[in-house]
């Protein structure tokens, strides 16, 4: 069974840092791109990142270009979002989700169970 | 950057209805177009992905049809376990966008 587990989340100030993980197993983890999505409360999903199945190619949101930094490690089967100059727009679960292709831009499946990541003071 | 737009905001139906939920996009996705399912407390599930292509395991009364900039994902006899939000995402283009979402009630 494909699957993704975050870890990560928290509370953190506004100008703080933080950085999110995703474990993935149960698929051939450096076949596929990656990329994380959120979801603020009450909002729509938002696409964040995308990073390709080598790291070779890597797409950022307008909203959080600059600031969010996404990266992979294939020999730990793991992806992550680095979280710089965090903002109250921030504030969101955070799902890591496997792009269906190994060059990203695609449809997502599966999603892990999300990170809660809330920006206050 | 294309914009996803789902209507109804909220749809109610009567158990063993139809349900007929309809995403329109700024400008043509061609077939790129997927749609996600999000029951309350839980993560999204890919149920469509090709504008009509079920995904894994996803059971026959969902199905998916449309091109370009006006979809739709239709519920044959809806039940009480398929209340939930439901996405379309079209991955035409960078960025990859996201309807506002539809929420689905039982009547």
């Amino acid at each position: 069974e494909e699957q993704l587990l975050e870890s990560g989340g928290g509370l953190v100030q506004p100008g703080g840092s933080l950085r999110l993980s995703c474990a993935a197993s149960g698929f051939t983890f450096n076949n596929h791109a990656m990329s994380w999505v959120r979801q603020a409360p009450g909002m729509r999903l938002e696409w964040v990142a995308a990073i390709d199945y080598r790291g070779g190619n890597i797409f950022y949101a307008d909203s959080v270009k600059g600031r969010f930094t996404i990266s992979r490690d294939n020999s730990k089967n793991t992806l992550y979002l680095q979280m710089n100059s965090l903002r109250a727009a921030d504030t969101a679960v955070y799902y890591c989700v496997k792009d269906s292709r190994s060059i990203g831009g695609h449809w997502f499946d599966p999603w892990g169970q999300g990170a809660l990541v809330t920006v206050s003071s | 950057e294309i914009v996803m737009t789902q209507s109804p905001g909220t749809l109610s139906v009567s158990p063993g209805e139809r349900a007929t939920l309809s995403c329109r996009a700024s400008q043509s996705v061609s077939s790129d177009l997927g749609w996600y399912q999000q029951k309350p407390g839980q993560a999204p599930r890919l149920l469509i992905y090709g504008a009509s292509t079920r995904a894994t395991g996803i059971p026959a009364k969902f199905s998916g049809s449309g091109f370009g900039t006006d979809f739709t994902l239709t519920i044959s006899s809806l039940q009480p376990e398929d209340v939930a939000v439901y996405y379309c995402q079209q991955y035409d283009d960078w960025p990859l966008t996201f309807g506002g979402g539809t929420k689905v009630e039982i009547k």
